[in-house]
């Protein structure tokens, strides 16, 4: 079936420490991005990563297609990291609608 | 850099009312998508747009429609509302259909019925 799957689904980490959350994938599904969900409900665009690694700042991310799945990690974590992580994937059968995991809850802590 | 606008942000309506949630993609994207995310829940598909036809089609009520228009925005129309509607609504834009490039997402409309 069509599935993205991520974990863990709840982090709580402190201040300063590094993280990585996981996302799989199924076989129908491609072209991954990442998002962070604040707080306040917006959807930030983090990655578009069909494959191979990108970093922005404190983020990086990286897919490997072939074995159907991608990685976020964080690193020095701060509070304004707190929200909710997405991965999403086009699904092959679509017009280009995203699938999306259920989500990693990151709690930054002071 | 330009992004998605959507309006309004808040919306509060009575059930069995009709609510117009309105979206502006980013200049030059002809493609549109409404996604709906209730309480503690993922994203989920409803519809879509490109070029002002409709391209694709998910868990959409059939008490909701939605069209594009000339100018590429796009709103999504909520008739007869239940207390299950309240949810954020997000449209997203990118250029194009297939899925080949990002699809950037708006602020939301959080819709509440009481």
């Amino acid at each position: 079936g069509i599935q993205v799957e991520q974990s863990p689904p709840d982090l709580i980490l402190q201040e300063g420490a590094n993280s990585t959350l996981r996302c799989n994938f199924s076989d129908s599904v491609n072209n991954l991005q990442w998002f962070h969900q604040n707080p306040w409900g917006q959807l930030i665009n983090l990655f578009y990563i069909p494959s191979g690694t990108k970093q922005n700042g404190r983020l990086s991310a990286t897919t490997v297609a072939t074995e159907r799945y991608s990685l976020l990690y964080i690193s020095s974590s701060q509070t304004t990291d707190s929200g909710v992580y997405f991965c999403a994937g086009y699904y092959g059968g679509s017009q280009g609608n995203l699938i999306f995991g259920k989500g990693t809850k990151l709690s930054v802590k002071p | 850099a330009a992004g998605v606008i959507q309006s309004p942000r808040h919306l509060i309506k009575e059930k069995r009312e009709t609510a117009t949630l309105k979206c502006y993609p980013i200049p030059r994207h002809d493609t549109v998508y409404w996604y709906q995310q209730g309480p503690g829940q993922d994203p989920q598909f409803l519809i879509s747009f490109y070029e002002k036809m409709q391209s694709d089609k998910g868990s959409i009520p059939d008490r909701f429609s939605a069209q594009q228009f000339s100018d590429y925005h796009s709103e999504l129309n909520m008739s007869s509302l239940e207390l299950g509607d309240s949810a954020l609504y997000f449209c997203a834009s990118r250029p194009g259909l297939g899925a080949y490039n990002e699809q950037f997402f708006g602020p939301g409309t959080r819709l509440t019925v009481l």
